[in-house]
């Protein structure tokens, strides 16, 4: 089946770093992609999506590109800040005819330093 | 604020007993989700509903079951509760021709 694949963390960076947080999917179709967000204590937050090859996804200074050719949706940030300390997940969108459903990755731990 | 409440916020309850989370989805949605997420599976997908029917199946077990009902807000059962099901449980929604899921704040469920 379509699953999803994380860089391990937990990862932490001082204020300003560069961030990247790798993620590898493997799919039969061509599946939606996306990148959740979730705060301390709160449920998941959409970041970005892309639906389809070479789409790049950008929100809060964050992006991600879908590269169908290595099946990577890797995000990045230029500047991190504090207040980027999450939990952020990729996904993917499994979709056959009506029915759909999100498969995770096992999520990957940001922390930012001052 | 997603638009996707959960009821109750928190839930401590024995093995074997029975519990109801309820979820209501963002205005206009027809689709609800229901996820698992624990230390030990990550965040797993149980049950989809669209309009009142069921839509797709994930990892639910047969203790679990859920319904979602004309008003367009769901509900799930949980049974003959053992401590392995304590866990967060998120509901989601999404509109009918769109992918993106919005997700409630959850229900963190503790079984003594």
């Amino acid at each position: 089946g379509d699953s999803v694949t994380q860089m391990e963390g937990p990862v932490t960076l001082s204020e300003e770093a560069f961030l990247t947080i790798n993620c590898t999917y493997t799919a039969t179709g061509y599946p939606s992609l996306f990148w959740y967000v979730q705060y301390p204590g709160e449920g998941l937050q959409l970041l970005l999506k892309a639906t389809k090859a070479d789409d790049k996804g950008s929100n809060k200074g964050f992006e991600a590109t879908y590269r169908k050719e290595t099946t990577s949706f890797h995000l990045e940030k230029g500047s991190v800040q504090v207040s980027d300390s999450a939990v952020y997940f990729c996904a993917l969108s499994d979709r056959i005819g009506g029915a759909q459903k999100l498969v995770f990755g096992q999520g990957t731990r940001l922390t930012i330093n001052p | 604020d997603s638009g996707v409440t959960q009821t109750p916020k928190h839930l401590i309850t024995a093995t074997g007993q029975r519990v109801t989370l309820r979820c209501s989805p963002r205005s206009g949605d027809l689709s609800v989700y229901w996820y698992q997420q624990s230390l030990d599976q990550g965040l797993q997908f149980l049950i989809q509903y669209y309009n009142g029917e069921e839509r797709a199946k994930g990892n639910i077990l047969e203790r679990f079951s859920a319904q979602q009902f004309p008003d367009l807000h769901s509900e799930l059962n949980l049974s003959s509760l053992e401590l392995g099901d304590s866990a967060l449980y998120f509901c989601a929604s999404s509109g009918r021709y769109n992918d993106e899921q919005y997700f409630g704040p959850g229900t963190r469920l503790t079984v003594t």
